[in-house]
């Protein structure tokens, strides 16, 4: 079982829509969870970080975390084509014997649909 | 306030040769980290240094080494280069070990 799941994807939506992407965890202990988003090319960029149970919105971005069922997802509102990029869910938990370490999904290709 | 900076972009290497990758951020941040990024098998990480002075194995170190030079550098080294270590190399840094920014990357081959 992989630490960090994402589906590959693409996940491909049409403008104006909402598009979802879901993360699971393998680790119960987990505390801090990211999301990352990566244009083809470039370098992942923050886009939310979320540490309690629940829902925390920025802007057109709403992560949900839910601890019992390992899993966080992002919901991007009103997706645009320039929301087009790759996904990349982290998990700071203890893995593999080192703690405090940043573990990465394999990331989820949204694709914006005009 | 330039961020995380690495050098160079892209480097072309013959196999056997070696090279240092460069990063340094001005962020005052305590940790660092070395990444690679493969197709389908994201980022793993290489190395990491959680203060100065110390540095510590990640998922992936084998024929890598670092050196924390100070506060702002950490320098990923490849003694002998090899194909299988053709990869995007990503440096990062945050204050604590929780929120990491990312440099823009080197593009590495090896021939």
């Amino acid at each position: 079982q992989k630490e960090v799941e994402q589906n590959s994807g693409p996940l491909s939506v049409p403008e104006g829509a909402i598009a979802s992407l879901n993360c699971t965890y393998s680790d119960r202990g987990s505390q801090s969870f990211f999301w990352y988003r990566q244009y083809s090319g470039k370098s992942p960029e923050l886009i939310m970080f979320i540490y309690s149970n629940g829902d925390k919105e920025d802007g057109r971005f709403t992560a949900q975390l839910n601890k019992a069922s390992q899993y966080v997802s992002l919901l991007i509102r009103d997706s645009q084509p320039s929301d087009s990029a790759t996904y990349l869910c982290a998990v700071k938990g203890d893995y593999g014997g080192a703690t405090n370490k940043l573990i990465f999904g394999t990331g989820t290709l949204l694709a914006v649909q005009p | 306030n330039a961020g995380v900076t690495q050098t160079p972009k892209f480097q072309v290497l013959k196999t056997g040769q070696s090279m240092t990758l460069q990063c340094a951020q001005d962020m005052n941040h305590n940790s660092m980290y070395w990444y690679r990024q493969d197709p389908g098998m994201g980022l793993r990480l290489i190395y990491y240094s959680a203060s100065e002075g110390t540095t510590d194995k990640g998922e992936v170190p084998n024929g890598y080494n670092v050196s924390r030079l100070n506060k702002r550098e950490f320098s990923l080294r490849l003694e002998s280069a090899a194909p299988s270590q053709t990869s995007v190399y990503f440096c990062a840094s945050s204050f604590d070990t929780d929120t990491q920014y990312f440099g823009p990357g080197t593009r590495l081959t090896v021939l």
